[in-house]
C-alpha cells in the first residue's frame, strides 16, 4: 500500500468558499502531482512539484493554487469555489524519474460545490 | 486531438475469456508507457509498465507498437476480479498523460 493520504475524502460546500485539499506522503518522494478527474474521463494534470519550493501549473487551466513548503506536504487551495470545480481531485507522488517509476496515487477528494 | 485515446468499452466478457484492447498516443516522441488499473471510485494503481519488446505479468500481456503509435493490453483467463477500468498512461517530457480508460466487466 502506498503511504499517500488525502483529506477530506468528501467535501460538499457552497459557492464562494475558500477550501484547501490536503495531500501528504511519507515515502520521501520528491515529485508530487495534482490531477482532476471527472467520472468516466481522463485524469488532467493541474499542478506539479519537483521538490520543496518548486510548483508548476499543469495542462489543465485551474483556478487553484498549490504550495510545497515541506517534502511530504502538497496542499491545493481554491480561493473561491464554484460549481464548475465539482470533480474528483487526486494527488500522486513519485520517487526519481517519472519516465520509469510508478506514480502512487492518494485515495482522492470528491468535491461538490453547490 | 487528445494525447492518449482509448476505446471506452465496456467490454463484457465471461469468466475465462481473453480480452484485449488498445490505446493510441499522438506524440511519436513519447518515452515510456504504462497500464494502470482503476476500480470504481478508487485511485489508479500501476498494473504494469510496457516495454518495447512486449512483456507479460501473469495473465496480462502488454505490447508496444511505436510505428503505429499504440499500446495494447491482453488479459487471459479473465477473473471476476479483473473487472475494472484500465487506464493507458504515456510519459512525455515531464508528465504522464492518461487516457480516459477502457472498462472491462467480467461476468460469471
Amino acid at each position: 500500500e502506498a503511504d499517500i493520504y488525502q483529506t477530506p475524502r468528501y467535501l460538499v460546500i457552497g459557492t464562494g468558499k475558500k477550501i484547501t485539499l490536503e495531500c501528504s506522503q511519507t515515502m520521501g518522494h520528491d515529485k508530487m502531482y495534482w490531477y482532476q478527474q471527472d467520472p468516466g474521463m481522463e485524469l488532467h494534470l493541474i499542478h506539479y512539484s519537483y521538490g520543496v519550493n518548486s510548483t508548476e501549473k499543469g495542462d489543465l487551466s485551474s483556478e487553484s493554487t498549490v504550495s510545497r513548503i515541506r517534502t511530504e506536504h502538497f496542499p491545493l487551495t481554491l480561493e473561491s469555489a464554484r460549481p464548475s470545480h465539482t470533480s474528483q481531485y487526486l494527488c500522486a507522488s513519485i520517487r526519481g524519474s517519472p519516465s520509469n517509476n510508478e506514480q502512487f496515487f492518494g485515495p482522492g477528494t470528491r468535491l461538490t460545490v453547490l | 486531438r487528445k494525447e492518449v485515446e482509448q476505446d471506452p468499452g465496456p467490454f463484457n466478457v465471461p469468466e475465462g475469456a481473453t480480452v484485449a484492447f488498445n490505446c493510441t498516443y499522438s506524440n511519436s516522441a513519447s518515452q515510456s508507457f504504462f497500464w494502470y488499473r482503476q476500480d470504481c471510485r478508487k485511485e489508479p494503481k500501476l498494473l504494469m509498465s510496457v516495454y518495447s519488446s512486449g512483456n507479460e505479468d501473469g495473465r496480462f500481456t502488454a505490447q508496444l507498437n511505436r510505428a503505429s503509435q499504440y499500446i495494447s493490453l491482453l488479459i487471459r483467463d479473465s477473473k471476476l476480479s479483473d473487472s475494472a477500468t484500465y487506464l493507458c498512461a504515456v510519459f512525455n517530457d515531464y508528465k504522464l498523460s492518461f487516457g480516459a480508460g477502457t472498462t472491462v466487466t467480467v461476468r460469471a
